[in-house]
């Protein structure tokens, strides 16, 4: 079936810090990927989202590239700020057989 | 401002006592969705509805009911809960009859003791 598998966190970066969470999915066909992001005590947004191989999403200084050969969506931000400090999910979604996957989260802590 | 509301936010219960969790919101979507979200599991997904009078079961529907009678409605029952049904629930529309690109409530943290 259908999955995603994310990095575990915590990640604990200081302001102004490289950031990359690893995604990757098992899925069959051609799933649309996405980054959700989860603020404290608030439901998820969606921060990105890609539909295609070699697809960019890119949302608030926040990248990932679709990559079918590697079959992963890893999230980069070249810069951290305090404000960043949120869970991370990957998901991925199958139209085929409305499927929707979420990763388990990874928490992201960043430090003055 | 369009929105997916759930309420109450917060509930601590006895198991056994039935509840119920809303969900609405306003934006005219056709598909929507509950999940729970549990420590290192992350988002699995409980019903889903694609349609009024449409609903289907997600990866962990035991001792969980849905209901979608107005397009804008989608409560989520439990007949009788207990302690393992302790978790954060959210709810979730998306635009068309798909779960693509969903739009999440603040979600509910149920207490079953």
């Amino acid at each position: 079936g259908n999955s995603v598998t994310q990095m575990e966190g915590p990640v604990t970066l200081s302001e102004e810090a490289f950031l990359t969470i690893n995604c990757t999915y098992t899925a069959t066909g051609y799933p649309s990927l996405f980054w959700y992001v989860q603020y404290p005590g608030e439901g998820l947004q969606l921060l990105l989202k890609a539909t295609k191989a070699d697809d960019k999403g890119s949302n608030k200084g926040f990248e990932a590239t679709y990559r079918k050969e590697t079959t992963s969506f890893h999230l980069e931000k070249g810069s951290v700020q305090v404000s960043d400090s949120a869970v991370y999910f990957c998901a991925l979604y199958r139209y085929n057989n409305n499927d929707m996957r979420f990763g388990a989260g990874t928490r992201l802590t960043v430090k003055p | 401002e369009a929105q997916v509301t759930q309420n109450p936010r917060y509930l601590i219960t006895v198991t056994g006592k039935k509840l119920t969790v809303t969900c609405s919101q306003n934006m005219n979507h056709e598909y929507m969705s509950w999940y729970r979200q549990d420590p290192g599991l992350g988002l699995r997904q409980i019903y889903y509805s694609m349609n009024v009078e449409v609903t289907d079961k997600g990866d962990v529907p035991e001792g969980y009911k849905v209901s979608r009678k107005e397009k804008r409605n989608f409560p989520l029952i439990l007949e009788s809960p207990s302690p393992n049904q302790t978790s954060l629930y959210f709810c979730a529309s998306s635009f068309d009859g798909s779960g693509y690109e969903q739009y999440f409530g603040p979600g509910t943290r149920l207490t079953v003791t």
